[in-house]
């Protein structure tokens, strides 16, 4: 089976500040890797995901995310982050390609970023 | 751009009766989910449905809960005898090649 880990509950962070959102998973196998956000009384929306190819990914509102397979991570980072930023994120993990794969999701980190 | 969409938006309840929670996934999808979020909780996956029968479900999926595509755009989830721990945000998703799942905005059902 596989979990994700997400070490911070919750990250305040300044206006324009550079954030990063920790995010480790456990797997013996390949994984599909995924942020999502959720904001106040919504749904999820998907941030960004690495399926293959470069570990570099870039998502909306100017995130993105590093896969690092050795360290078995896959943290989210944004270089200035906005007052719209604020909300709840999740990391994510699937590890079956092309079928109905079950999503793993992490504990969230509500990120709020101070005026 | 298309999207999943989740009817009601909110559902309140009493203990011991049946709800229906309902959904219209994207039209091209092939696979459908039931997750659950407890509030403060982390997201939790309940079913997963594929070729009108359900392909995997959770510890969590016990018999008081079924899931039904009645009419090849409907996907609904019904709990049979609601307790109070069932209420929770319960979004569903759909995913048309097993790549990225997409959301729902959420039932918010609460049971008093």
């Amino acid at each position: 089976a596989q979990s994700v880990t997400q070490l911070d509950s919750q990250v305040p962070v300044f206006e324009e500040a550079p954030v990063e959102l920790r995010c480790n998973y456990s797997s013996s196998v390949s994984v599909y890797l995924f942020w999502y956000v959720q904001y106040p009384n919504q749904g999820l929306q998907l941030l960004l995901k690495y399926l293959s190819g470069s570990t570099l990914v870039k998502g909306i509102n100017g995130f993105e995310a590093e896969f690092n397979k050795s360290q078995t991570s896959f943290h989210l980072r944004k270089p200035s982050v906005h007052i719209s930023d604020t909300a709840e994120y999740f990391c994510a993990v699937s590890d079956r390609p092309n079928t109905g794969n079950q999503f793993y999701f992490g504990t969230g980190t509500s990120l709020t970023v101070i005026p | 751009e298309p999207e999943v969409t989740q009817t009601p938006s909110h559902q309140v309840t009493q203990m011991g009766q049946e709800v229906i929670l309902r959904c219209v996934p994207i039209s091209n999808h092939l696979y459908f989910y039931w997750y659950r979020q407890i509030l403060g909780q982390k997201v939790e996956f309940l079913v997963s449905f594929y070729n009108n029968e359900i392909s995997e479900k959770s510890e969590i999926f016990d018999d008081q809960f079924s899931v039904e595509r009645p009419d090849g755009s409907n996907f609904t989830l019904k709990i049979r005898s609601t307790k109070l721990e069932d209420s929770a945000m319960y979004f569903c998703a759909s995913n048309r090649d097993g790549n990225e799942a997409f959301f729902g905005q959420g039932t918010r059902l609460t049971v008093v």
